[in-house]
């Protein structure tokens, strides 16, 4: 696509529920990450993905969240039993490669609000 | 742990220069980056400057890199009111290979 793709755009959930982020980063771009954005914070990395690579998921908050991508494409970050400091704007990222190229540009997504009531 | 820094807060009238300042604690980073994020939107790449150099310029946005103290600045001409937003310094390639590290954000209000 012309753009990384997220869904959905907005998510209210209740406490102890899971939910399911989707990421469709843009056509062959190999690398896909997710950051997460706090109310008034900085971008918290979560998990990095590069070709069929092993997933750089030293950023995970806790094994309730987990990510996966499927056929080098599209991405799903689940959070099991959600908790209310869950609640933040979940970005995707993609780009061409890991490395190399002029400055190999990440390009972001519009993001996931996700609230936990 | 690499780490990036920079000031929350920027306020400046109109036609006046911002300058947004970050500081980086991984000295093998190869790539810094200033992004842009408008309220409700994404995260969309201004510019970036390789560690190589020190200066890159790009109409109204000039970026300033020492390497040495590991401090890096973007400075904005002639700010607009559409300019106002937050500007996240990154940086990767360094210790932390691919993963990009970015600041919190400097949150420009641009007063008419």
């Amino acid at each position: 696509g012309a753009g990384v793709s997220q869904s959905p755009s907005n998510k209210v959930t209740e406490k102890g529920k899971d939910v399911e982020l989707r990421c469709d980063p843009i056509s062959g771009h190999t690398a896909l990450y997710w950051y997460r954005q706090s109310l008034g914070q900085g971008l918290e990395f979560l998990i990095y993905f590069q070709g069929n690579s092993a997933p750089d998921k030293s950023g995970l908050p806790s094994d309730r969240f987990s990510a996966e991508r499927t056929g080098g494409s599209v991405s799903t970050l689940t959070i099991q039993r959600t908790q209310q400091e869950d609640s933040a704007v979940y970005l995707c990222a993609s780009s061409l490669g890991g490395s190399g190229g002029a400055g190999n540009t990440i390009y972001f997504g519009e993001g996931s609000w996700l609230t936990v009531v | 742990g690499e780490d990036v820094e920079q000031s929350l807060f920027l306020s400046v009238r109109e036609g006046d220069s911002s300058v947004i300042n970050c500081t980086y604690t991984d000295s093998s980073s190869t790539y810094l980056y200033w992004y842009k994020q408008e309220p409700g939107a994404g995260l969309q790449l201004l510019t970036y400057i390789f560690s190589n150099m020190d200066m890159k310029q790009d109409q109204r946005l000039t970026v300033l890199l020492n390497k040495k103290d590991k401090h890096l600045s973007l400075r904005i001409a002639d700010t607009q009111t559409g300019d106002s937003a937050i500007y996240f310094c990154a940086e990767r390639g360094g210790t932390g290979g691919f993963k990009t590290i970015f600041g919190a954000g400097t949150r420009l209000f641009v007063k008419a």
